[in-house]
């Protein structure tokens, strides 16, 4: 198994414009879930998904970003326009309907 | 809401045994994960804990009490690749959804 695959790893863009980071879950996993991590804020849960449908969006800055998984294998966080408090690492995670997740190596992502 | 404590730092001396304490606020609960993040890397899973008492995995142990909304992870004859940051994590109310704590580094010295 590949495992949690997450593209692109790095994204620097500018201020303003549209970012969107990819995620591939682990066959077989109901739930995804996107975390941004950052220094001061640690880890936040941004949204989930069980199948295929959003369960929780209340981290998520609706104004900016948006979530989709328009299929069991495949989820996209768009952010649109990008600021520069949104740079960090975004991390991309699945699960079987059993506590652990798998997370993916996450994107890297600076706005400048 | 759901809040997390769990110390910022933690040093020991490799072959040492050192304890990281997690307390937890939550409006409802269903078990406490514990995660290994090494620098520029991904969170990885370690143990889960839905009932009290002690888990053993290896050199690793988790810990749970639900009567004190705490638990400890438990690092045994430490090595130098255990040097991470380690993050507790609650599963409480709200649906299936894992909230994290801000992490322990742990520093493992020879």
């Amino acid at each position: 198994d590949a495992g949690v695959i997450q593209s692109p790893r790095h994204e620097v863009t500018e201020m303003g414009q549209e970012v969107t980071l990819r995620c591939k879950p682990i066959s077989g996993h109901d739930y995804l879930f996107w975390y941004r991590q950052t220094m001061m804020q640690g880890l936040e849960l941004l949204v989930y998904f069980n199948n295929k449908a959003v369960m929780d969006d209340s981290g998520m800055p609706k104004d900016r970003f948006s979530a989709k998984m328009p299929n069991a294998s495949f989820s996209t966080l768009k952010i649109q326009p990008s600021e520069p408090r949104d740079s960090a690492v975004y991390f991309c995670a699945s699960s079987r309907d059993s506590p652990g997740y798998t997370f993916g190596s996450g994107t890297r992502l600076t706005v400048v | 809401g759901q809040s997390l404590e769990q110390p910022s730092e933690v040093t020991a001396v490799e072959g040492a045994i050192v304890q990281i304490n997690c307390t937890y606020q939550t409006s409802g609960f269903y078990g406490l994960s514990w995660y290994q993040q090494h620098d520029g890397g991904a969170p990885t899973f370690l143990s889960y804990n839905a009932l009290d008492g002690l888990e053993e995995t290896g050199r690793f142990s988790s810990f749970l009490s639900r009567s004190d909304s705490y638990g400890y992870l438990l690092l045994q004859e430490l090595q130098m690749k255990d040097s991470a940051s380690y993050f507790c994590a609650v599963e409480g109310t709200g649906g299936f959804k894992t909230i994290f704590g801000a992490g322990t580094r742990l520093f493992v010295k020879a």
